[in-house]
């Protein structure tokens, strides 16, 4: 079946710095889906990538869909200590549900 | 709009007994999805409904079920409660029968068995 792994599964960033986590599918997404999870409460939706290649930018955070469509990476800049959380992600497998990534936790450090 | 509610909100049961949990959708939604999130396994499809019908159901044993009434509210029960069932435990709700569109997550009820 389809797998959806993340890396790098833990993130210490000083706080300014920039990072990035990955997501990759063992199958071709119809999208890709990408999720925070502040400690202690609940997955929210920041943002879905529908097109090949496609690019979305979020303030600090730009989402980007690859050429293959089987993976996707989240990249933060300028971290800040609010940017704490896992960052999920998510595709429909063939049947339409969502598979979720391991996450990636990230702590930042003043 | 209000969101997702999920009760209870915790819940502390022992070996053997059964549970109910219950999850509100977002009013509108019409598609709910059940969750389970362990630290070890991350987030597992449980099960997800649409207009009272089950729709996809993810690797778990039949001790997990779930339903959905005409209002669109889910409830789902675990029976014969094992140790390994503690997990926090979400229910989302989305504006469509499919996992296309975003999942708006609920706060979620924190099972333990002890």
């Amino acid at each position: 079946g389809q797998q959806v792994m993340q890396i790098p599964q833990y993130q210490h960033v000083q706080e300014g710095e920039d990072f990035t986590t990955y997501c990759n599918s063992s199958t071709t997404l119809s999208n890709i889906q990408w999720y925070k999870q502040r400690p202690g409460g609940h997955p929210v939706f920041l943002i879905q990538l529908v097109k090949s290649g496609e690019v979305k930018k979020q303030k600090r955070l730009t989402f980007q869909f690859g050429e293959a469509k089987k993976n996707s990476s989240l990249h933060i800049t300028a971290t800040q200590t609010t940017d704490v959380g896992t960052y999920f992600c998510a595709g429909p497998d063939s049947w339409g549900k969502l598979q979720f990534g391991a996450g990636t936790q990230v702590v930042v450090t003043p | 709009k209000a969101g997702v509610t999920q009760t209870p909100r915790y819940l502390i049961k022992t070996r053997g007994q059964q549970v109910t949990l219950s999850c509100s959708p977002i009013s509108g939604h019409r598609s709910v999805s059940w969750y389970q999130q362990t630290p070890g396994q991350g987030l597992q499809f449980l099960f997800e409904y649409f207009s009272e019908t089950q729709r996809n159901k993810g690797n778990f044993p039949g001790r997990f079920s779930g339903r959905q009434f005409s209002n669109s509210r889910s409830e789902m029960n675990v029976s014969t409660l094992e140790l390994g069932d503690s997990a926090l435990y979400l229910c989302a709700s989305g504006s469509s029968g499919n996992s296309y569109n975003e999942q708006f997550f609920g706060p979620g009820t924190r099972l333990t068995v002890l």
